[in-house]
């Protein structure tokens, strides 16, 4: 599976959109992006996935280019509830195959 | 909705100790995996199975061993435990790959086990 890139950190005020950026240059043909989220010592929450096309769902936008050698996540309203480390993940949808995490973008919601 | 079920949440264990965590997938799911995180670190992959059968390995130590039964519940065993197994041990489960379209294929995660080996 393809391997992602994320800055470490950013803070978002409150209220505002936060864009988390992602790099996967090298993502194949039949990779997806996911997108998770960790809350302190919780688990892993899913949030979004794709393929090519843009998609939104109540939680997210997430924008692909269409060389599909980037996304990024975007959350609309930020919330305090929204701080969390975010993962941006590529696999192949039809295996059994590990989702590899990465570092990660730890995000802070400023009040 | 139902979701994955770990148990224990808390296990205190002394050095060379076993171990034993459960871990109740979603209704349906017959996909499980293992993921290891230890204090400040990100979720590191241990073990998946599929249909009873492992899918895929990571670094999960000889130490450790798990199985999927037929009723698709997973245990993670881990034996002569060390002070580094101290961690947080997530399962998750989705469908497996003969029962969804491509389009699918998220995996949803347990609340986890936390292990402290003292």
């Amino acid at each position: 599976d393809a391997k992602t890139t994320q800055p470490p950190s950013m803070d978002c005020a409150e209220g505002r959109a936060a864009n988390l950026p992602c790099n996967h240059s090298t993502i194949s043909g039949n990779e997806y992006v996911y997108w998770y989220r960790q809350i302190h010592s919780q688990g892993p929450q899913y949030i979004i996935h794709g393929l090519k096309n843009n998609e939104t769902n109540e939680m997210a936008s997430l924008i692909i280019t269409e060389d599909r050698k980037s996304s990024t996540l975007i959350l609309p309203h930020a919330t305090l509830r929204d701080t969390a480390v975010y993962y941006c993940i590529v696999r192949v949808a039809n295996t059994g195959n590990q989702f590899y995490f990465g570092t990660g973008t730890s995000l802070t919601v400023i009040p | 909705a139902a979701g994955v079920i770990q148990s224990p949440r808390h296990l205190i264990k002394e050095k060379r100790e076993t171990a034993t965590l459960k871990c109740y997938p979603i209704p349906r799911h017959d996909t499980v995996y293992w993921y290891q995180q230890g204090p400040g670190q990100d979720p590191q992959f241990l073990i998946s199975f599929y249909e009873k059968m492992q899918s895929d390995k990571g670094s999960i130590p000889d130490r450790f061993s798990a199985q999927q039964f037929s009723d698709y519940h997973s245990e993670l065993n881990m034996s002569s435990l060390e002070l580094g197994d101290s961690a947080l041990y997530f399962c998750a489960s989705s469908l497996g790959p003969a029962d969804r379209g491509p389009n699918t294929g998220e995996l949803f995660f347990g609340e986890g086990s936390r292990l402290t080996v003292l």
